[in-house]
């Protein structure tokens, strides 16, 4: 098992422009999270799957983001139309059904928006 | 909604001194408790964790954390820093369910030559 990953690693777009990032998680993990973390800060809950279905959603996820887990196994997080203010580091995470449910991160995808 | 809340954002130590980084919950039902830790540009990697098997845990790298239901903490130590476990560390609180993680806003921990 190689762990999660994450790609890309970093990405640089210009406001206004929409990006895709993408996460795939440990291969017997059912459970995948989604999490801004900005400097300084705690990861930040932004959405959380079981399977291909999306159960929680943060409040903090405006209508610009969207994310998905068509088979249950990758996940992609977009956001469109992105702000200055989406710059950040984008961790996922995987973990199993059972409790105590601790989650695995990839290396995360750091957005600069310029 | 629970919350987690270290106290210190900023924790320096000589190496091979005493490691301590508190931790406190808010929750009347114990929770699942955890320790990651964060090296610069890269994810959060699991340290430790509470299941409610034992209070004292024992994780990688010579850490161990108590948990303590009175006080609602859960403390990070280490007999002996090392230059290497200089790095952020973060408490995380997740309900029974494991819907969401709760992080607090971490502590940088600096090791001292």
């Amino acid at each position: 098992d190689t762990g999660v990953s994450q790609n890309p690693r970093h990405k640089i777009t210009k406001r206004g422009q929409n990006v895709t990032f993408r996460c795939d998680p440990i291969s017997e993990h059912n459970r995948l999270y989604w999490y801004r973390q900005t400097l300084g800060q705690g990861p930040e809950f932004l959405t959380y799957f079981q399977n291909e279905a999306q159960l929680e959603k943060s409040r903090l996820l405006s209508d610009r983001f969207s994310a998905e887990r068509p088979k249950g196994s990758f996940s992609t997080l977009e956001i469109q139309r992105t702000e200055q203010g989406d710059s950040a580091m984008y961790l996922c995470a995987s973990s199993s059904t059972g409790g105590p449910y601790e989650q695995y991160f990839g290396p995360g995808t750091r957005l600069t928006v310029t | 909604a629970q919350s987690v809340t270290q106290l210190g954002s900023h924790v320096s130590v000589s190496e091979g001194a005493l490691v301590l980084l508190r931790c406190n919950y808010s929750s009347s039902v114990p929770p699942y408790l955890f320790w990651y830790v964060q090296y610069p540009n890269q994810g959060l990697q699991l340290l430790l964790k509470y299941t409610s098997a034992a209070t004292l845990v024992k994780g990688i790298n010579g850490f161990e954390a108590e948990f303590k239901k009175s006080e609602t903490s859960f403390h990070l130590t280490k007999p002996s820093a090392h230059m290497s476990d200089a790095a952020e560390y973060f408490c995380a609180v997740s309900e029974n369910t494991g819907n969401q993680f709760y992080f607090g806003t971490g502590t940088s921990l600096t090791v001292i030559p």
